[in-house]
C-alpha cells in the first residue's frame, strides 16, 4: 500500500533562518507531488507541484522553493524565513491524475 | 478567476442531518471533491462528483449540479467524531491542481 511521510511534525525557526521540509512517498511510482500551506483558519494554498523528477511548477511567488531530486522525494526550502511563512505545510501525492489526494501528516511551522 | 464559497461555520446536534453547501466559479471543471480535516490534522478524502447527481457513501452523500456551480455534502446520523472542517475542492479544466474552498467548520453538539 502507498504511504506518505512528512517531517518534522513541528518546527520553530527564527526569522531569517533557512528551512528544509522533506516529503517521501512509498509504494507508488511517478506520483504527482504537491506542497500546500494552510494559514490559521484559512483554506489550503497550493505552493508547488511536480509531475516528475526535476519538474517543479510554482503557483505563488514567494521566498520558498521546491525540489524533486528523486521520483518519490519532494523538498520545500527557504533561504531566509519571514514571519509570514508561519503556517501548516502539507505535502500530498496523487497517482496519475486520478483526482484523489493523499496528504502527509503536515508540518506546523512557527517563525519567531 | 477561480472562487469557491462555503459557509464558515455550522452547528448541528448528534444524530441529526446536516447539509454543507459549496458554490464555485472556476476556469473549467473537471470534478468536485470533498475532504474532511480534523483540527491539527491533514485533510482526508471523502467523496467526489464528476457528473450531476447524488453520490452516496455510507452516512455521507455528495451532490453536484454543474449548471448551477453548486454542490453539497450531506452528513446523516451525525456523530461527535464528525466535528471537523469540510473542504470543498474543484479540479480545473487544465487538471493540474485543485482549488480548495476555505472550509466549513462543523461542530456536533450532544
Amino acid at each position: 500500500s502507498q504511504t506518505i511521510h512528512q517531517w518534522p511534525a513541528t518546527l520553530v525557526q527564527p526569522v531569517g533562518s533557512p528551512l528544509s521540509l522533506e516529503c517521501t512517498v512509498e509504494g507508488t511510482s511517478n506520483p504527482n507531488l504537491y506542497w500546500y500551506r494552510q494559514a490559521a483558519g484559512r483554506g489550503l494554498q497550493l505552493l508547488f507541484y511536480s509531475v516528475g523528477i526535476g519538474q517543479i511548477s510554482s503557483e505563488v511567488p514567494q521566498n520558498l522553493s521546491a525540489s524533486r531530486p528523486q521520483d518519490r522525494q519532494f523538498i520545500l526550502s527557504s533561504k531566509k524565513l519571514l514571519l509570514s511563512d508561519s503556517g501548516f505545510y502539507l505535502c500530498a501525492w496523487e497517482l496519475q491524475r486520478q483526482g484523489i489526494y493523499t496528504f502527509g501528516s503536515g508540518t506546523r511551522l512557527t517563525v519567531v | 478567476g477561480q472562487n469557491i464559497d462555503q459557509p464558515t461555520e455550522m452547528t448541528a446536534t448528534e444524530g441529526a442531518i446536516v447539509q454543507i453547501n459549496c458554490t464555485y466559479q472556476t476556469s473549467g471543471f473537471n470534478g468536485l471533491f470533498w475532504y474532511q480535516q480534523h483540527a491539527g490534522e491533514a485533510p482526508t478524502f471523502l467523496s467526489y462528483n464528476v457528473l450531476d447527481g447524488l453520490e452516496e457513501k455510507g452516512r455521507f452523500s455528495s451532490f453536484l449540479s454543474r449548471s448551477k456551480g453548486y454542490s453539497y455534502l450531506l452528513l446523516k446520523e451525525l456523530q461527535m467524531k464528525d466535528s471537523a472542517s469540510y473542504l470543498c475542492a474543484v479540479r480545473d479544466n487544465y487538471g493540474q491542481n485543485f482549488v480548495f474552498g476555505p472550509g466549513t467548520r462543523l461542530s456536533v453538539l450532544p
